[in-house]
């Protein structure tokens, strides 16, 4: 089954714009959860992680957001630029990775 | 340094025959993944090693699936007998080995089957 859930499943922003990215996890077991950014024809690599002890990471344009009782967590890409055009994965980590669906971003110039 | 890196790039395959995809992973990097990613999907686990041992193939889709990893390196994913709902992208990842050490992947192999 699919362990964490991610939404919109698209966006499109204009350059200086805030992206908003949302995901939801059930086991409470995980405990690092990365973001991974994805070009066509790319593998994915990693952008950012947090862990839970921590309510909001920086770094950069992209800061998380996670909300441990809730179990989400969100990225937020402040200042888009067309060059973050790109698929973004959120995942939960337990030594492998379960991904979300995914979410492409276009930024529009 | 050199990043993970994967061959062939792409490969199509009649139905019905067998594939091999390499993985070379970093240098050092005690633990290698690999992930089937189908189009317009997130990545999904198939198989870990560490070292040489394989620790976790429960994500293999059927015994058509085989992965080894013989001499603690470089990891070869073999197909048997590909089906049409074989046709993905097939990435590699490695890592430092501890369990959240980032997992650095490679650019995969898109397999098409005919």
């Amino acid at each position: 089954q699919q362990q964490v859930k991610q939404s919109p499943q698209s966006l499109i922003v204009q350059k200086g714009g805030i992206s908003i990215i949302n995901c939801a996890y059930e086991n409470t077991a995980f405990d690092y959860f990365p973001w991974y950014q994805q070009f066509p024809g790319k593998g994915p690599a990693l952008l950012i992680a947090i862990r839970p002890d921590v309510s909001e990471k920086k770094e950069g344009r992209f800061t998380i957001s996670f909300n441990k009782s809730a179990k989400q967590f969100s990225l937020h890409i402040m200042d888009s630029q067309p060059g973050d055009s790109a698929t973004y994965f959120c995942a939960v980590n337990d030594y492998k990775l379960s991904f979300g669906a995914g979410t492409t971003v276009t930024v529009r110039a | 340094g050199a990043g993970v890196s994967q061959s062939p790039r792409y490969k199509v395959a009649k139905r019905g025959q067998d594939v091999a995809l390499r993985c070379d992973p970093i240098s050092g990097h005690v633990s290698l993944f690999w992930y089937q990613q189908a189009l317009g999907q997130g990545p999904e686990f198939l198989t870990y090693f560490q070292n040489e041992a394989q620790l976790d193939k429960s994500g293999l889709p059927s015994d058509r699936f085989f992965a080894e990893r013989p001499e603690g390196s470089v990891s070869t994913l073999k197909i048997q007998r590909t089906q049409q709902e074989d046709s993905a992208v097939y990435l590699c990842a490695s890592s430092l080995g501890d369990k959240n050490n980032e997992q650095f992947f490679g650019p995969g192999t898109r397999l098409t089957v005919l």
